[in-house]
């Protein structure tokens, strides 16, 4: 596609229960990402895909959280029996395997967790 | 380990000059990224430097100096649509940025 497309671009979810966030890349862009920002605050790294090397977790902040990806397409982000902290906008990235080559993002997923 | 250290909040009168400062601390550092951030958005790309000097793209430039660990972007003939918030992101290894919290920059008549 033309950019990067997440969905849902809303979601607000009992505290408890599971969600699934999906986000789909540019065509071609090896590299994927995942990061959480919370209201006000920076841009924080979860995990990071490229094409098929295992991927970096380092940034996931528990075991409640996983991501997988398919080769080089769509990824999903699952947050199991989310907490009100996990309420933020979790945002997808792509972008060529390029040394500085830039990030494309997507408008995010706003997640509330009641 | 990583450590990024830039203004939280910064105001400039419209049609002036800004330079927004960013020193960081990065293990296997690798370049240096710009991005900008409007309210309610997706951060978007601005610049990319990993040789020390000034990158010039129109009315924005990116200053690094990798020995100092310090980083500059610099707004020309400001408008008020780039009040904005401005990102800060070193990249460490071959292909993973870390943010700062970023500067946000309010642009005033």
């Amino acid at each position: 596609g033309a950019g990067v497309s997440q969905s849902p671009s809303n979601k607000v979810t009992e505290k408890g229960k599971d969600v699934e966030l999906r986000c789909d890349p540019i065509s071609g862009h090896t590299a994927l990402y995942w990061y959480r920002q919370r209201l006000g605050q920076g841009l924080e790294f979860l995990i990071y895909f490229q094409g098929n090397s295992a991927p970096d977790k380092s940034g996931l902040p528990s075991d409640r959280f996983s991501a997988e990806r398919t080769g080089e397409s769509v990824s999903t982000l699952t947050i199991q029996r989310t907490q009100q902290e996990d309420s933020a906008v979790y945002l997808c990235a792509s972008s060529l395997a390029l040394q500085g080559y830039g990030y494309t993002f997507g408008s995010g997923t706003r997640l509330t967790v009641v | 380990g990583q450590n990024i250290d830039q203004p939280t909040e910064m105001t400039a009168t419209e049609g002036a000059i800004v330079q927004i400062n960013c020193t960081y601390q990065t293990s296997g550092f690798n370049g240096l990224f710009w991005y900008q951030q409007h309210a309610g958005e997706a951060p978007t790309f601005l610049s990319y430097n990993v040789l020390d000097g000034l990158e010039e793209k129109g009315r924005f430039s990116s200053f690094l100096s990798r020995s100092k660990g310090y980083s500059y972007l610099l707004l020309k003939e400001l408008q008020m649509k780039d009040s904005a918030s401005y990102l800060c992101a070193p990249l460490r290894g071959y292909q993973k940025v870390t943010f700062g919290t970023g500067t946000k920059l309010q642009v005033i008549p």
